[in-house]
């Protein structure tokens, strides 16, 4: 009965390579985001999706593209996986794009890159 | 400047101990105020909305000045389960679509 759910939870890879994170959310929410926490532990927003529009995209290097094959899932692909990508990425939702709703977010997927 | 900027602490308090977590934010359009509380290696979860006239959760009473863009979190009676990172969380007005901007985050540690 998870609410939001990332997977993997853990990805170790090496320099340069291409892997997706994904996430899934059964709220029946419309808005999902993607969230990047670096080691000093500051969260900070990448990307949103509106019922699968596309409506906060931050400066973010164009090696993320997220993916939203319906709206209640978003994924996150990352291509030439750098080391400084390593951090922790929160997928979170919420029911409206505009209102202060509570954002709920998964568990986290831990990205290590070697 | 940052945005939302926190006292990082660690704050390390006794059972039953009161203590007040202080946030400033830059951006005086703000328009929705939260905290967060995320545990060691786990999401972020709401621990309250922030509204100006301040509101009480229990032991936990949160207050808002607009005028100076201060927010802050007062935990009564402080428990071990209080032990967490406590996340000042603004939202800006206006078309933001509900991009959150959080703060870096106050430690807590409350002992035995």
């Amino acid at each position: 009965d998870t609410a939001v759910s990332q997977t993997p939870k853990y990805l170790v890879t090496q320099m340069g390579n291409d892997k997706s994170i994904k996430c899934e959310q059964n709220l029946g929410h419309d808005t999902m985001y993607w969230y990047k926490q670096d080691s000093k532990k500051f969260l900070k927003i990448m990307f949103s999706y509106n019922n699968k529009e596309l409506i906060i995209n931050e400066t973010v290097p164009n090696r993320f593209s997220p993916k939203s094959p319906d709206k209640a899932h978003l994924n996150l692909h990352i291509n030439s996986l750098e080391l400084g990508d390593s951090a922790v990425y929160f997928c979170a939702s919420s029911p409206l794009a505009g209102a202060a709703d509570t954002q709920y977010f998964g568990p986290g997927t831990r990205l290590t890159v070697l | 400047r940052k945005e939302v900027e926190q006292d990082p602490g660690p704050f390390n308090v006794p059972e039953g101990a009161t203590v007040a977590f202080n946030c400033t934010y830059s951006n005086s359009a703000s328009q929705s105020f939260f905290w967060y509380r995320q545990d060691c290696r786990k999401e972020p979860k709401l621990l309250m909305s922030v509204y100006s006239s301040g509101n009480e959760d229990g032991r936990f009473t949160a207050q808002l000045n607009r005028a100076s863009q201060y927010i802050s979190l007062l935990i009564r009676d402080s428990k071990l389960s209080d032990s967490a990172t406590y996340l000042c969380v603004v939202r800006a007005g206006g078309t933001s679509y509900g991009k959150l901007t959080f703060g870096q985050g106050t430690i807590l540690t409350v002992h035995p």
